[in-house]
């Protein structure tokens, strides 16, 4: 199976600031990585796909870029809104996977 | 607008079998994949399986080949998952996602106690 790990697990930010979320795949994924932010108690909601695609609604404040085996998640100025966990997803080889997740908390 | 919603929360006993339900509407189901991901309490993701919405096709996790079916009904566009031999650590909540990951249903709750 492809491992994936995030880094760091847990963060702590303030509303306005720009928040970075590196995610690691075990073995080359090319672009076959997503991203997902899951609030309390709800589902998880698709942020982007092919690492680097914003998905349809989703504020340009997102973005993702890497390949092979390094990916970013970056936020470009915090809301409110944002404080979730985030969830990366590898889908080049079965099963797919998640990273652990990495909680966005307030500061 | 598309939709997907589950059936209801779930209370088994260790051994027994559950099967969810996840009813789709507002677009062609016949186009997507359904997968199904589970979440133990406290835990990350974690995807089981997916079927294909045309033909039926699906793709398991080996570590729930045997235990785990996926089907279809075309004729009301829905998707179930049957779980069978349930543990303690089946207690999880069980989503469906469609197969570009953009619509999710809501989750049910399966919890295997005695």
């Amino acid at each position: 199976d492809i491992q994936m790990t995030q880094s760091p697990s847990s963060l702590s930010a303030s509303v306005g600031d720009r928040v970075t979320i590196t995610c690691r795949a075990s073995q080359d994924i090319s672009s076959f990585l997503g991203w997902f932010q899951q609030r309390p108690g709800k589902a998880p909601k698709s942020l982007i796909y092919a690492a680097s695609t914003l998905q349809s609604g989703v504020p340009s404040k997102f973005s993702g870029s890497g390949s092979g085996t390094d990916f970013t998640l970056t936020i470009s100025s915090l809301q409110p809104e944002d404080f979730a966990t985030y969830y990366c997803q590898q889908y080049s080889g079965y099963p797919f996977t998640f990273g652990p997740g990495t909680k966005v908390e307030i500061k | 607008q598309v939709q997907m919603v589950q059936s209801g929360g779930e209370l088994k006993r260790p051994g027994a079998s559950v099967k969810v339900s996840c009813k789709t509407s507002g677009y062609t189901f016949s186009s997507f994949y359904i997968n199904w991901v589970r979440q133990a309490p406290g835990q990350g993701l974690e995807w089981m399986g997916w079927i294909s919405g045309y033909n039926g096709n699906t793709n398991y996790a080996e570590k729930f080949q045997g235990r785990v079916t996926l089907t279809t009904d075309t004729s009301t566009s829905t998707a179930y998952m049957e779980l069978r031999s349930l543990r303690s650590d089946d207690t999880a909540v069980y989503y469906c996602a469609r197969g570009d990951w953009n619509f999710w249903a809501q989750g049910t709750l399966v919890t295997v106690s005695t």
